[in-house]
């Protein structure tokens, strides 16, 4: 089952902050967040591990709260280099296998 | 440094043609994705394979097969292309749970 993200789409001046989330109707063991550019691949932006971790990379940080099985997207002062589509990707707890099931996507547009 | 490489890249098929999307790593990752994008729908996970010898089925398996040979390949088929399997397809791969997962760049495919 996908988890759901929000919102579907969000337009920003370069420099103002946004949010993304994500969330599951599963218990989840990690959440994986992707930036992807039209026509290519999806790039790795961070992983979060159950147990309610915060972490950061430049000035896009993510959090992950265990008990509401949600994630959260930070991006702040954002630049023309963060347009794309963001995908977040969960792993249900009690897996015996690896599977990352992703969101639809949540297109981010900086415009000058 | 290769990492995940995909062939084709491009590939045009009529309806009920067959062919194989080879999916190749050298990071001797252990599981092994196919996914497919769709407008709107995120990436869907088709079939998977968590070591040498060994697949499962995704979220949207229907109308695939795939195989895991050898530890570094993996391969997507489609015995009898239809319209409806017109879509982009990654292949992706992690070394275990939690980790990184690492996309190919992708290949198109149209089916008309």
């Amino acid at each position: 089952q996908q988890p759901v993200q929000s919102p579907q789409a969000v337009i920003l001046r370069e420099g103002e902050d946004a949010v993304i989330n994500c969330s599951s109707s599963k218990a989840l063991y990690s959440v994986h967040w992707y930036r992807q550019k039209h026509g290519e691949a999806p790039v790795f932006l961070m992983i979060l591990l159950k147990g309610g971790e915060q972490k950061g990379h430049e000035k896009i940080s993510a959090s992950f709260n265990e008990k509401k099985q949600q994630s959260s997207l930070y991006l702040t002062a954002s630049q023309l280099s963060y347009s794309g589509t963001y995908f977040c990707g969960t792993e249900r707890s009690g897996g015996s296998n690896y599977k990352l099931t992703f969101g639809k996507g949540t297109l981010l547009t900086v415009n000058p | 440094n290769a990492g995940v490489t995909q062939t084709p890249k491009f590939r045009v098929l009529k309806t009920g043609q067959s062919m194989t999307l080879l999916c190749a790593q050298d990071m001797n990752h252990e599981y092994m994705y196919w996914y497919r994008q769709d407008p709107g729908m995120g990436l869907r996970l088709i079939h998977y394979s968590v070591g040498e010898g060994t697949t499962a089925k995704g979220e949207v398996p229907d109308g695939y097969n795939v195989s895991r040979l050898k530890k570094q390949n993996f391969l997507l088929g489609l015995e009898s292309a239809a319209p409806s399997q017109t879509s982009v397809y990654f292949c992706a791969t992690t070394h275990k749970s939690g980790n990184t997962i690492y996309f190919g760049e992708g290949s198109w495919l149209t089916v008309v």
